[in-house]
């Protein structure tokens, strides 16, 4: 498919455990976004690539939160020592660098038990 | 900083009536603006844009004027669907490459 991929569509963890998710972007695509939507705080942006270079780490809500990109292609989000807060839909977006509209994935239910 | 405000749901309206679901911003400067639209079980998309005062955005019967002199980008339709029962988003960015910054979201309802 031509579009935004994510992995896995649902994740059930323990509190304290780590989990990973992953962004498969639109081929060609040298932007990538992580968003956050939760009911309390509605959609929340966490990080930006250009590349695989990180210009834009500003709402990444605490240090367990971490996200890399390889290849200027497949993203993964990492979040240590899991808490019930951060339970919520991960999206994943991606873009032409210079055309600002922005494409979604799926998103990845992260519920933390 | 920047922000995004739109008006509260969920918004209830029966087959063919007419929407306005209202979105005001604050920025600097002249950022682009969005709506996007969320389908029950779906991901988000955009509907529609616009990137300088006075554009309208437009597609599939939905429209918005960028009004920079009221900081508006509300979003009409003349004849809703029971097919547009979604939750919209209002969004802003400041330049292409960066990210979105989105209102809480409207869920709209229609009845047929």
């Amino acid at each position: 498919g031509a579009g935004v991929s994510q992995s896995p569509s649902n994740k059930v963890t323990e509190k304290g455990k780590d989990v990973e998710l992953r962004c498969d972007p639109i081929s060609g695509h040298t932007a990538l976004y992580w968003y956050r939507q939760s009911l309390g705080q509605g959609l929340e942006f966490l990080i930006y690539f250009q590349g695989n270079s990180a210009p834009d780490k500003s709402g990444l809500p605490s240090d367990r939160f971490s996200a890399e990109r390889t290849g200027g292609s497949v993203s993964t989000l990492t979040i240590q020592r899991t808490q019930q807060e951060d339970s919520a839909v991960y999206l994943c977006a991606s873009s032409l660098g210079t055309s600002g509209e922005q494409f979604f994935g799926p998103g990845t239910r992260l519920t933390v038990l | 900083g920047d922000s995004v405000t739109q008006m509260e749901g969920p918004v209830t309206l029966s087959e063919e009536a007419f929407l306005t679901i209202n979105c005001t911003y604050t920025a600097t400067g002249y950022p682009s603006l969005f709506w996007y639209v969320q389908y029950p079980g779906e991901g988000l998309q955009l509907l529609l844009k616009a990137t300088k005062a006075d554009d309208k955005g437009s597609n599939k019967g939905f429209e918005a004027t960028y009004r920079k002199e009221t900081t508006s980008f509300h979003l009409e339709k003349g004849s809703v669907q029971v097919s547009d029962s979604a939750v919209y988003f209002c969004a802003l960015s400041h330049q292409a490459g960066t990210a979105l910054i989105f209102g809480k979201g409207t869920t709209l309802s229609v009845s047929s």
